[in-house]
């Protein structure tokens, strides 16, 4: 079955740790999205992908980084420079970035 | 700044009772205005709109566009337990209301 398989379900980040979240796709999409989400509040964009080898930032990308070495895969690294990682993280992917999105069941990042 | 804001916050019901969830909008250059379904973790789409005026509709749910108000709205008759969820709305992909919290009860 085609999908979005994110990895791990939880991780914990001790303070000053980069961490890498992992995101992969077998629906042959194009176009690829990290979001976090906080209690109260809707999905906020971190980065997207439109095709291999670029990517752009969203409304929050500060203490984040990406990368689309492959077509299938969008790792997110949460840097040291994220002060308050704590969240829940989306990874979602479309066929192109005007149609609806496919998600994964998330990550959950908490600091210890 | 572009701005999503979906309303009530929460809504608990009965089986049976419909409900009307509301999404406005301020964006730039609007394109396209969706809703997914949160139950626990993955969201899974809904429905896409474009046009004013045209309504779509699945089942018991169905969706309406009205860019001139800036506004969409999802229906949902005859709820069921299952429809316990949060509703998000997402305006041109990326930018998402808070969403609604709805609660079904038996």
């Amino acid at each position: 079955d085609g999908g979005i398989t994110q990895s791990p379900k939880y991780l914990f980040r001790k303070e000053g740790q980069n961490v890498t979240l992992s995101c992969e796709q077998n629906l042959n999409h194009d176009a690829m999205y990290w979001y976090r989400q906080d209690p109260g509040q809707g999905l906020r964009l971190i980065y997207y992908s439109q095709i291999v080898n670029d990517f752009q930032k969203g409304d929050i990308a500060e203490g984040y980084s990406v990368s689309r070495e492959k077509k299938e895969s969008f790792p997110l690294t949460v840097t040291s420079a994220q002060k308050n990682p704590t969240a829940f993280y989306l990874c979602a992917s479309s066929i192109v970035t005007i149609r609806p999105q496919h998600f994964g069941d998330g990550t959950r990042l908490s600091i210890l | 700044e572009d701005k999503v804001v979906q309303s009530p916050l929460s809504l608990v019901v009965h089986e049976g009772d419909t409900v009307t969830l509301n999404c406005s909008y301020e964006v730039t250059n609007f394109r396209s205005l969706l809703w997914y379904k949160q139950e626990k973790k993955a969201p899974t789409f809904l429905f896409m709109l474009t046009s004013s005026g045209i309504e779509k509709k699945s089942g018991r749910l169905s969706s309406i566009l009205d860019k001139k108000e800036l506004f969409s709205i999802l229906n949902i008759t005859a709820t069921q337990t299952g429809d316990s969820a949060v509703y998000l709305c997402a305006v041109n992909q990326f930018y998402f209301g808070t969403g609604t919290s709805l609660t079904v009860i038996p």
